[in-house]
């Protein structure tokens, strides 16, 4: 079946050791999103890729970046993990962008773990 | 600050009873969409409207559209046990195509 696939699942780091989280998916979408969640909250987007094009939100810290090296996968990097960034990070997919609109499909999430 | 903001923030119902949530927004948006969350899971998209769209139905879903008011109402008829999930409104803003902001969600409970 086509899928948004994250591993891993769960992710226990030190505080400051970097740590990467990827997203893998098979429905051919053109967007990719990365979301973090934290408990008992809304998704919050950290950035996404339309096909190559990367667009950062206003608010995500330098600490986080994200690379998409092909269609399929893209990378959630974390340089310097702080306490505060122990959360749920959602990837998620989307066709495209237009008047039509497209729902997004999520992955299961990866829980990181902060130590 | 969100977009969508939701209410009540928790809903506990008995199975066969309906439950009904709220979204409100604060802009101008191109789609609402709801989408359904189990416990430590991603979230699973439910139903899409867009703004010139004022009700749909999908199953035992129906949700409402009143952009006057800038409001959605998500309603879920004859709930069952396996409803049981955190329920999450998202908006996308007419100057932010292909992004979406999500609301703090509802965490519904139904119970056999």
């Amino acid at each position: 079946d086509a899928m948004v696939i994250q591993n891993p699942r769960y992710q226990v780091t030190q505080f400051g050791k970097p740590v990467t989280l990827s997203c893998s998916q098979t429905l051919n979408h053109n967007v990719m999103y990365w979301y973090q969640q934290k408990s008992s909250q809304a998704p919050k987007l950290l950035f996404h890729y339309y096909d190559k094009d990367f667009n950062n939100e206003a608010d995500t810290p330098d600490n986080f970046q994200s690379r998409r090296p092909n269609t399929s996968f893209c990378f959630l990097d974390i340089r310097s993990p702080g306490l505060g960034d122990a959360a749920m990070y959602l990837c998620a997919t989307s066709r495209d962008y237009s008047a039509s609109a497209y729902e997004q499909y999520f992955g299961p999430g990866t829980r990181l773990t902060v130590t | 600050s969100q977009q969508g903001e939701e209410d009540p923030q928790a809903l506990s119902i008995q199975e066969g009873e309906n439950a009904t949530m709220n979204c409100s927004y604060k802009t101008s948006i191109n789609n609402l969409q709801w989408y359904r969350q189990n416990s430590g899971r991603g979230l699973v998209h439910l139903i899409l409207i867009r703004s010139n769209e004022r009700e749909k139905h999908s199953g035992r879903l129906r949700v409402t559209l009143d952009t006057s008011k800038k409001s959605s109402s998500l309603l879920i008829t004859a709930s069952r046990a396996a409803d049981t999930a955190s329920y999450f409104c998202a908006t996308e803003s007419t100057d932010s195509w292909g992004k979406f902001q999500f609301g703090a969600g509802t965490q519904v409970v139904v119970t056999p």
